[in-house]
């Protein structure tokens, strides 16, 4: 099994969508969790870290389910500004990085 | 705002050849590390190195891989050898190392291309 496995994708979504991606991980180790984002040909950045009671930044919300080793980020009211590959991230020993789900927002 | 920055941002070289690419993390940051990510593919951990020394390496970091950080500033992948599928975007990348894990800096990347 994969260390972090995320849907596939790619999500093409009309503008105002809302849109959920779901990561799962297998080191029930892990400590601490992340959503980053990584534009085309540019370095992941960090969108967000994701707590055990869930939290929300804006538009952005994520939630970690420890005992189902699951984690989820949701966008809402999506932007044309918001395509780009979003990377769910573990810390166990290690930043860990899942394989990405692309996401276009379209007009 | 501080941020990791990585020389050369492009470099092209002959297969066999060795490359070095360069990396100043930001200054107060304790952990170091080099992720690679092949077009198209997923960022893939190489190597972490704490406290002058290597903490964790992945199966690609191979001896044909080594790391240092020669002057306190300046962090290292050297990559000896090289063969075609080296070419990839290598991402330089720093954290505080204080506490739980806090966010991975990531500088712009060195995109090599083995011909």
């Amino acid at each position: 099994r994969k260390e972090v496995e995320q849907d596939p994708g790619p999500f093409n979504v009309p503008e105002g969508a809302t849109v959920a991606f779901n990561c799962t991980y297998s080191n029930s180790a892990s400590q601490s969790f992340f959503w980053y984002r990584q534009d085309c040909r540019k370095e992941p950045k960090l969108l967000m870290s994701v707590y055990s009671s869930g939290n929300e930044d804006g538009r952005f919300t994520a939630q970690l389910n420890r005992a189902s080793q699951y984690i989820s980020l949701l966008i809402r009211d999506s932007k044309l500004s918001d395509s780009a590959t979003y990377l769910c991230v573990v810390y166990g020993q290690n930043f860990v990085f899942g394989p990405g789900t692309r996401l276009s927002v379209l007009p | 705002e501080p941020e990791v920055t990585q020389t050369p941002s492009h470099q092209v070289t002959q297969m066999g050849q060795e490359v070095i690419l360069r990396c100043v993390p930001i200054s107060n940051h304790l952990y170091f590390y080099w992720y690679r990510q092949i077009l198209g593919q997923k960022v893939e951990f190489l190597v972490s190195f704490y406290n002058n020394e290597i903490s964790e390496k992945s199966e690609i970091f191979d001896d044909q891989f080594s790391v240092e950080r020669p002057d306190g500033s300046n962090f290292t992948l050297k990559i000896r050898s090289t063969k075609l599928e080296d070419s990839a975007m290598y991402f330089c990348a720093s954290n505080p190392g204080q506490g739980e894990a806090g966010e991975l800096f990531f500088g712009e990347g060195s995109r090599l291309t083995v011909l």
